[in-house]
């Protein structure tokens, strides 16, 4: 089972400011990297696929990058509907895994 | 615009049964392979199961292999899983998804299953 590593935990900061989000697979999963975002109450919602490309909806200041074993996902600008909990998942192998997630917070 | 639909979550006994249905409207359901995600309160998602379009290919992650069986009905436009000999660490929100090259594009509300005597 591919484990993915996500960090920090926890982001705080504050609107205006451009986050940086890091999620590690234990193994290559190539460029199969999805990113969600889910704010509480709700279901996760798709905001990157295949590691950079933006889902239909999702705001241009939402981008990822990576491959391999190391990903990234970066908010430009954070607009106050932006804080949320984010998850990593990957589509490697027929067996799906998700990170525990990275917090972002109002600083 | 797709919406699935999640029933069948409640309170059961440790080493109990329950099967949960996911009715899909929006989509043409056959054309989509479909998934089971949980979430444990108060922490992070864990993929359970795929299965294909026609249902030919199903995947399951090793936490659930052997006690949870997903299944589709095309005709019905719905995805189901039996769980069995469920514990406690099963207790979570259940959510069903359809999964386009490998992401989870649309996602039910959930439907929240506690295992507990």
């Amino acid at each position: 089972e591919i484990v993915l590593t996500q960090s920090p935990a926890t982001l705080s900061l504050s609107p205006g400011e451009r986050a940086t989000l890091s999620c590690r697979a234990s193994q290559s999963v190539g460029n199969y990297l999805v990113w969600y975002q889910q704010k509480p109450g709700q279901a996760p919602r798709l905001l990157i696929y295949d590691a950079s490309n933006r889902a239909t909806g999702i705001p241009a200041r939402f981008s990822g990058s990576g491959s391999g074993t190391d990903f990234t996902l970066t908010i430009g600008s954070l607009e106050p509907e932006d804080f949320a909990v984010y998850y990593c998942q990957q589509r490697s192998n027929w067996v799906y895994t998700f990170g525990q997630g990275t917090k972002v917070e109002i600083k | 615009q797709v919406q699935l639909v999640e029933s069948g979550g409640g309170l059961v006994n440790p080493g109990g049964s329950l099967r949960l249905s996911c009715e899909a409207s929006g989509l043409i359901f056959s054309d989509f392979y479909m998934s089971w995600i949980r979430q444990t309160p108060g922490k992070g998602l864990e993929w359970l199961s795929y299965i294909s379009s026609s249902g030919n290919t199903i995947y399951y992650a090793d936490s659930v292999k052997g006690r949870f069986t997903i299944s589709r009905d095309n005709a019905k436009n719905s995805v189901h899983l039996q769980m069995n000999s469920l514990r406690a660490d099963d207790t979570a929100i259940y959510y069903c998804a359809r999964y386009r090259s490998g992401s989870a594009d649309s996602w039910g509300q959930g439907t929240l299953v506690t295992v507990s005597s």
